[in-house]
């Protein structure tokens, strides 16, 4: 099983809709989670870590259920901006602050 | 967080060759990590970089194949040896303080790399 799993879509959205992402992680002792951006052809960016209060930042709001191991995004008014693949990622603290990189799921707005 | 800058941003090498990969942190990083991305796939964790002592490889990748170097808190090097057309990539360097002060992980641009 794959220590981080994501829907790869893809996601295709009108402007100005709500859509949210899902993913889920096998290993319970997780510690830290975040959600990366990545554009075409370009690094992967750091959208937002995700706190297991969840936090929103503007029109990105991020969930974490420790029970059920997955974390989510949720991205309101959607923007032709928004367009790229958004990655999971997951570190698991006690095996020396290794990341896991889930395979991204593909987002695009259309206008 | 933490401004990280590769080079070359990108080449083209004929196969047999070696390439040396160079990423510089603006800051003391506690690890630093090499990943390679194919096209349309996510990231694959190549090895971490250690300060001072040899780097941890993830199965799959050898030493032998992939030489790494870091001899300070700000600076590694990604040897892709001997290549083939498989080797074709992006590689990635990536930077981590491990604590408040950075507690996420943050790229470097990368290095598009086409074997001939």
């Amino acid at each position: 099983r794959k220590e981080v799993e994501q829907d790869p879509g893809p996601f295709n959205v009108p402007e100005g809709a709500t859509v949210a992402f899902n993913c889920t992680y096998s290993n319970s002792a997780s510690q830290s989670f975040f959600w990366y951006r990545q554009d075409c052809r370009k690094e992967p960016k750091l959208l937002m870590s995700v706190y297991s209060s969840g936090n929103e930042d503007g029109r990105f709001t991020a969930q974490l259920n420790r029970a059920s191991q997955y974390i989510s995004l949720l991205i309101r008014d959607s923007k032709l901006s928004d367009s790229a693949t958004y990655l999971c990622v997951v570190n698991k603290l006690n095996t020396g602050n290794q990341f896991y990189f889930g395979t991204g799921t593909s987002l695009t707005v259309i206008p | 967080s933490a401004v990280i800058s590769q080079k070359p941003s990108r080449d083209i090498c004929q196969r047999g060759t070696s390439l040396t990969i160079q990423c510089q942190v603006d800051s003391q990083v506690t690890m630093m990590f090499w990943y390679r991305q194919q096209p349309g796939q996510s990231l694959t964790l190549i090895a971490t970089a250690n300060q001072g002592s040899e780097a941890t490889y993830e199965s799959g990748f050898v030493i032998d194949k992939f030489p790494i170097s870091r001899p300070n808190l700000t600076f590694s090097t990604l040897t892709v040896s001997n290549m083939s057309p498989e080797d074709s990539s992006i590689y990635l360097c990536s930077a981590y303080g491990g604590d408040g002060r950075m507690a996420e992980q943050y790229f470097g641009p990368g290095t598009r790399l086409t074997v001939t």
